[in-house]
């Protein structure tokens, strides 16, 4: 069965300092994999996908994030974190039908704080 | 055009209550999904349908039922409501356009409390 760990259940950060969130995943095949925000009291917004080609996938609001294989990690970055990233990150994995009849399992996510 | 659209918002039901949520997707979308997200937890999944047709079913127990219409709307419903149902509940549409292509778009989610 896949899984997703997100080690670090808060992380802060000052503004307009770097920022990387740590997914592990744990799937038998080539991985779909996702990360979502969430605001408070919101739903799930998609920052990026990685599904195959190059290993370093651009996504919405600046972040970035790198599949490595070796590792099984897909790790969320952002250069310059500004206050309104402050939110909920989930990372997620999806079957190979891409998150349709298996569903995307989700990490228990990683709370970020912004530090003034 | 209106994303996901999903009612009520929030809802306060006690233990033994039966309970129907509704989603709305993205037109032109024809797969739902639902997810349950309890507090501090990441989602999880329970449904998707297709076509009016169950597609995928995550490790719930059979008090969650859902069903689609020719609209592609859909309801959830749980019954004989327990305190740890308590949750948001999530659903998402997509396109279903092929293998690998099927990116989730959430809704804000109905928000679950049970007394």
């Amino acid at each position: 069965a896949q899984s997703v760990t997100q080690p670090d259940i808060h992380i802060t950060v000052s503004e307009g300092a770097s920022l990387e969130l740590r997914c592990n995943y744990s799937y038998g095949a080539t991985p779909y994999l996702f990360w979502y925000v969430q605001s408070p009291g919101q739903g799930l917004q998609l920052l990026l996908k990685y599904f195959s080609g190059d290993t370093l996938v651009q996504g919405i609001k600046g972040f970035e994030a790198e599949f490595k294989r070796s590792q099984s990690s897909f790790n969320l970055r952002k250069p310059s974190v500004h206050w309104s990233d402050a939110a909920e990150y989930f990372c997620a994995v999806g079957s190979y039908s891409g998150g349709g009849a298996d569903g995307l399992t989700f990490g228990k996510g990683t709370h970020l704080i912004i530090q003034p | 055009d209106a994303g996901v659209t999903q009612s009520p918002t929030h809802l306060i039901k006690t233990r033994g209550q039966q309970v129907t949520l509704r989603c709305s997707p993205i037109s032109g979308h024809k797969s739902v999904s639902w997810y349950q997200q309890v507090l501090g937890q990441g989602p999880q999944f329970i449904f998707q349908y297709y076509e009016k047709e169950e597609r995928g079913r995550g490790n719930f127990p059979d008090r969650f039922s859902a069903r689609q219409f020719p609209n592609y709307s859909s309801e959830l419903n749980v019954n004989a409501l327990l305190l740890g149902d308590s949750a948001l509940y999530l659903c998402a549409s997509s396109s279903l356009q092929g293998l690998g292509a099927n990116v989730l778009t959430f809704g804000a989610g109905s928000r679950l409390t049970v007394l």
